[in-house]
């Protein structure tokens, strides 16, 4: 069965930092991954999505994220945070039947 | 483009009784989605139409919920008798293919 595993519950960064939420799945064929962001309140947006091809995907308020099939992986990176991402993240995968990771809250410090 | 809209946004219970939450998609998506998000936990699948059928209603507890597409856009959702685990955050999503879904802004659920 699919499933997503998000290591870090909680994370902070000051702004300005390098930013990388990890992400691991289990999926039986060719995934498509998926990365959400929820602010407050707020429904999901995405941020970015891999199906196929280049490996290295640029998304949306300058994030990209590396699909490593090796390491079952989909770790999404920002290179310089700013206090308008701190948000919850989710990493989902599948297709019809989407699965979603237990989220990433990121906190930002001035 | 307007986006997925849902209502009521906010809507306390109490336990036992019967709460409904509605659903309107983006114009011209055929697949739509409910999702249960529990504070603290990731959006869990409740149930996907393709137009007015029922795709995959695996994860819906089906002794107290029920969610109907009559004419293959707007959608409710409804849970009767509501219990005080169902406190959680309900997401309607929609999308033309299954590959990006569009989210509303959900409603959040208090069961007392």
């Amino acid at each position: 069965a699919q499933s997503v595993t998000q290591p870090d519950i909680h994370i902070t960064v000051s702004e300005g930092a390098s930013l990388e939420l990890r992400c691991n799945y289990s999926y039986g064929a060719t995934p498509y991954l998926f990365w959400y962001v929820q602010s407050p309140g707020q429904g999901l947006q995405l941020l970015l999505k891999y199906f196929s091809g280049d490996t290295l995907v640029q998304g949306i308020k300058g994030f990209e994220a590396e699909f490593k099939r090796s390491q079952s992986s989909f770790n999404l990176r920002k290179p310089s945070v700013h206090w308008s991402d701190a948000a919850e993240y989710f990493c989902a995968v599948g297709y019809n039947d989407m699965r979603f990771g237990a989220g990433t809250r990121l906190t930002v410090k001035p | 483009e307007a986006g997925v809209a849902q209502s009521p946004r906010y809507k306390i219970i109490e336990k036992r009784q019967s709460v409904a939450f509605w659903c309107n998609p983006i114009s011209g998506h055929a697949t739509l989605y409910w999702y249960q998000q529990i504070l603290g936990q990731g959006p869990k699948l409740l149930i996907q139409f393709q137009n007015n059928g029922v795709v995959d209603d695996s994860q819906l507890p089906k002794d107290r919920f029920s969610a109907e597409r009559l004419k293959g856009v707007d959608s409710t959702l409804k849970i009767q008798p509501a219990k005080l685990e169902d406190s959680a955050v309900y997401l309607c999503a929609s999308s033309i293919a299954a590959n990006e879904q569009y989210f509303g802004p959900g409603t959040r659920l208090t069961v007392t």
